[in-house]
């Protein structure tokens, strides 16, 4: 049982590149989603999804694009990568159960843009 | 904007209980009190989270005050592996299972040896 997997741990891109960011869980939960943190900032979300198929936009979705085709996955799309988005970029994961929602969280993906 | 107030550092001597307070004046009936840490550069990991009553699990007690409008989270034995950033976050029980918590800029606890 490895939690929550996000590759690559660390990537560099230049300005207008794309790259997708992979997420995997192997805990069989519904829901994924992913955050962005910026230095000295709480985490935002960018985008989650509540099952296989379906997505919704978080707070903060311009330039980056998901899809959920299975349940263990949840990729992240950068579009056109921006300076902008230099960030540390955390997937996660959690199932509804009675009144307990854990969220697991991966260990991060550490993206500069130049 | 966070529905959170938390400060914004906290010192704790190692081996003494560490308080962390959190204002939430305006939850609503029908959300939660989650509180989560983030250890430099890993990912936040769930610590605990509370309806009205107060909770209590094998990593910390939560203490909510009888109107809600805040709580104290409390690790009763602080040692330097503590130290952290603590997330304080209000959500319903469906945010929360679709993970769509608003993180505020939590409080760092420093604990000193």
């Amino acid at each position: 049982n490895a939690g929550v997997t996000q590759t690559p741990k660390f990537q560099v891109l230049k300005t207008g590149q794309s790259m997708t960011l992979q997420c995997a869980q192997d805990m069989n939960h519904e829901y994924m989603s992913w955050y962005r943190q910026d230095p000295g900032m709480g985490l935002r979300l960018i985008h989650y999804s509540v099952g296989a198929g379906i997505t919704d936009q978080g707070e903060v979705p311009n330039g980056y694009n998901v899809s959920r085709s299975t349940t263990e996955d949840f990729p992240l799309r950068l579009l056109s990568a921006a300076p902008s988005q230099t960030s540390v970029y955390f997937c996660a994961s959690s199932y509804l159960s009675g009144g307990r929602n854990t969220i697991y969280f991966g260990e991060g993906s550490w993206l500069t843009v130049v | 904007d966070a529905k959170t107030t938390q400060p914004t550092s906290m010192d704790c001597a190692e081996g003494r209980a560490a308080n962390l307070p959190c204002n939430h004046s305006t939850i609503s009936g029908n959300e939660y009190v989650y509180w989560y840490r983030q250890i430099h550069s890993q990912g936040p990991q769930y610590i605990i989270h509370g309806l009205k009553n107060n909770e209590t699990n094998e990593m910390a007690s939560l203490i909510i005050t009888e109107d809600r409008k805040s709580s104290t989270l409390i690790l009763p034995h602080a040692t330097l592996r503590d130290t952290a950033v603590y997330y304080c976050i209000v959500s319903d029980r469906y945010g929360g299972a679709t993970n769509k918590l608003i993180f505020g800029t939590g409080t760092l606890l420093a604990v000193q040896p």
